[in-house]
């Protein structure tokens, strides 16, 4: 167990909807991260918060956003729901902004099915 | 970020050592070397990383080469848990601070 809590674990829907996945990071933990994993893309890095602040940003579609909360946790927010955004969604907490010698640490990721 | 190179698959033989190469010619001065292993349903898992000298934790050991332009993840005893997907990823230091993956190589152990 990482630590790293993500809800919902599977989430099922239809095209052109909106979805929340939540997390929340290890205790102590202020950097969130979150990737999107497909069969044909593999583990894609989307947005970075440090400490409420966006830190970095990777492949992030404009029909997708995110934020950190003051207690720390974080919401993607996908909207406008196609075929294609049909994946694995990891959330990953650091425990500093350390960029030399901090690790990842994953939870089990939301499985997110577009219908 | 630099990139890496790594096998598509390896296998091993159950309680036998594994050297999971990867390889990183345009490594920079300030990159560390992260390893990060992903089993089947979970989402990735820390291994261990190094800068230039070798690394021992609990899990594994890494190799660095003298020039850094390559490394190699050893497990000194697979077990069946010990399959999966193994990354190696170039962290640049004083970077934005996200992994990049690559595809990594599948690693089969058989009993």
């Amino acid at each position: 167990d990482s630590g790293v809590t993500q809800t919902p674990k599977h989430l099922i829907t239809a095209t052109g909807q909106r979805v929340t996945l939540r997390c929340s990071p290890r205790s102590g933990d202020l950097s969130v991260y979150w990737y999107q994993q497909s069969l044909d893309q593999g583990l894609q890095f989307l947005i970075q918060y440090y400490n409420g602040e966006e830190r970095a940003k990777g492949n992030i579609l404009e029909r997708f956003s995110a934020q950190q909360f003051p207690d720390l946790h974080s919401e993607l927010n996908l909207s406008s729901l196609e075929l294609g955004d049909s994946a694995l969604y990891f959330c990953a907490s650091s425990v500093a902004d350390d960029r030399w010698n901090e690790k990842l640490f994953f939870g089990s990721g939301t499985q997110l099915s577009v219908l | 970020d630099a990139k890496t190179t790594q096998p598509n698959s390896m296998e091993s033989n159950e309680e036998e050592p594994v050297h999971l190469p990867c390889n990183h010619s345009t490594i920079s001065g300030t990159d560390y070397i992260h390893w990060y292993r992903q089993l089947p349903s979970q989402g990735p898992e820390y291994v261990i990383h190094g800068l230039t000298s070798n690394v021992n934790n609990r899990m594994a050991s890494l190799a660095i080469a003298e020039d850094r332009k390559s490394s190699t993840l050893i497990l000194h005893r697979a077990t069946l848990r010990d399959a999966a997907v193994y990354y190696c990823i170039l962290r640049a230091g004083g970077s934005q601070g996200n992994l990049i993956f690559g595809k990594g190589t599948k690693l089969s152990v058989k009993p």
